[in-house]
């Protein structure tokens, strides 16, 4: 099974700010197969990058993925209050998916 | 558009059983497959397994296997998940996904809650 480890596990910045999340595959991963999600609060996950760069519908430009192998990220250029949330990255293999633990954006 | 309606919350006492439902609507049932994922309280997000709407071909998590299974019904665009033999580090809000071609999951449901407790 591959282990995908999200650091780090929170971050604390400001409105305005650039955020940088990591994921990283404990074996290559697929770069068509690997999604970021955003959660908040009592919500179901929301689907923002799929094939580790393409935005899903709806999705604002300020969030970007990037990455191969076994290194991703995922960038949101310049932090909205409503960004604020849990990112998890996620990948799929083998008929078989696998999260990330969650990286906390929050407030500064 | 796209929806997916999952039933409400359980609470169930350990060794029993629970069916959680996820009807489907706004698209073409049989096109997509569907995930189950489920939460624990305060934790991150746990892959149950997999069940192709097309022919009821599924996958599921190694941990879970032999407590669960997953079924469609066609006729109603439902998809069900039952876990068996119920214990406390089961309770957890349980999600019903849409599998896209790359694998990600595109549509969620709104989740149950299910509360495993003497």
């Amino acid at each position: 099974e591959i282990v995908l480890t999200q650091s780090p596990g929170t971050l604390s910045l400001s409105p305005g700010e650039r955020a940088t999340l990591s994921c990283r595959a404990s074996q290559s991963v697929s770069s068509s197969y690997l999604a970021w999600y955003q959660q908040k609060p009592g919500q179901a996950p929301r689907l923002l990058i799929y094939g580790a760069s393409s935005r899903a519908t709806g999705i604002p430009d300020r969030f970007s993925g990037s990455g191969s192998g076994t290194d991703f990220t995922l960038t949101i250029s310049r932090l909205e209050p409503e960004d604020f949330a849990v990112y998890y990255c996620q990948q799929y293999g083998s008929s078989s998916w696998t999260f990330g633990q969650g990286t906390k954006v929050e407030i500064k | 558009q796209v929806q997916l309606v999952q039933s409400g919350a359980e609470v169930k006492k350990p060794g029993a059983s629970v069916k959680v439902s996820c009807k489907a609507s706004g698209y073409t049932f049989t096109s997509y497959g569907i995930s189950w994922v489920r939460q624990a309280p305060g934790q991150g997000l746990e892959w149950m397994g997999w069940i192709s709407a097309y022919n009821g071909n599924t996958n599921y998590a190694q941990k879970l296997q032999g407590r669960v299974t997953m079924t469609t019904d066609t006729s109603t665009s439902t998809a069900y998940m039952e876990l068996r033999s119920l214990r406390s580090d089961d309770t957890a809000v349980y999600y019903c996904a849409r599998v896209l071609g790359y694998g990600c999951h595109d549509y969620w449901g709104q989740g149950t809650l299910v509360t495993v407790s003497s």
